[in-house]
């Protein structure tokens, strides 16, 4: 079973505008979430990160939002650039330190 | 630094067939991931070494899937028989800690069984 879930497989956003990604986890242990942005043919690159001690991490255009209480993450992109246009996956800190991933969510951004 | 390294980029191969991907780590990193990609399961781990030890396997789907990391500098990963369902795209990573932000991740081997 799916620990960290992205429910939407793709986006599609148009420039300028705001990406919302979002991520769902079931385990309410976890106390580390990160985003991976993949382009293709490329291996996965660490994004952005928060701690369960947060609700709001920023980095430039950039931030992710952490809902403890919904179990709920979610990376918001302002103002989009179609070279954002990847794949994000999210991950969170597993019990023995490493991470556990979703699926992935593909982000295309239309010019 | 060049980065993680893998080999090769593509393979094709018929099922039944033995497969060997190859993974050279940044120098200095005392770990080293083995991840699957596929549509239906994203990222998974399938095995991390700390030191060339073998910590972790309990990713690793069946049997029929080994890894190896004789020396800091490069690891393995054989399918042995190789089945059509192990097609996807195999990723190795390596970091200085077990958990650390700064996972850095090869380009990948895109494998297909036929």
């Amino acid at each position: 079973d799916q620990q960290v879930k992205q429910n939407s497989p793709s986006l599609s956003v148009q420039e300028g505008r705001i990406s919302i990604l979002n991520c769902d986890y079931t385990n309410s242990m976890f106390d580390y979430f990160l985003w991976y942005k993949k382009y293709p043919a490329e291996g996965p690159t660490f994004l952005i990160s928060i701690s369960s001690i947060k609700d709001k991490n920023e980095d430039g255009r950039f931030t992710v939002f952490l809902n403890k209480s919904a179990k709920h993450l979610s990376l918001h992109i302002v103002p989009s650039q179609p070279g954002d246009s990847a794949v994000y996956f999210c991950a969170a800190k597993g019990r023995q330190g490493n991470l556990i991933f979703g699926k992935g969510t593909k982000l295309s951004v239309k010019p | 630094d060049a980065g993680v390294i893998q080999s090769p980029r593509h393979e094709v191969t018929e099922m039944g067939q033995e497969v060997t991907l190859r993974c050279k780590p940044i120098s200095g990193h005392d770990y080293l991931f083995w991840y699957r990609q596929t549509m239906m399961r994203g990222l998974e781990l399938l095995i991390y070494f700390n030191n060339n030890v073998p910590i972790d396997d309990s990713g690793m789907p069946e049997d029929r899937f080994s890894a190896k990391m004789p020396n800091a500098s490069f690891s393995t990963l054989k399918i042995q028989p190789s089945e059509p369902r192990d097609s996807a795209v195999y990723f190795c990573a390596s970091s200085l800690d077990l958990f650390n932000e700064k996972l850095f991740f090869g380009s990948g081997t895109q494998l297909s069984v036929l």
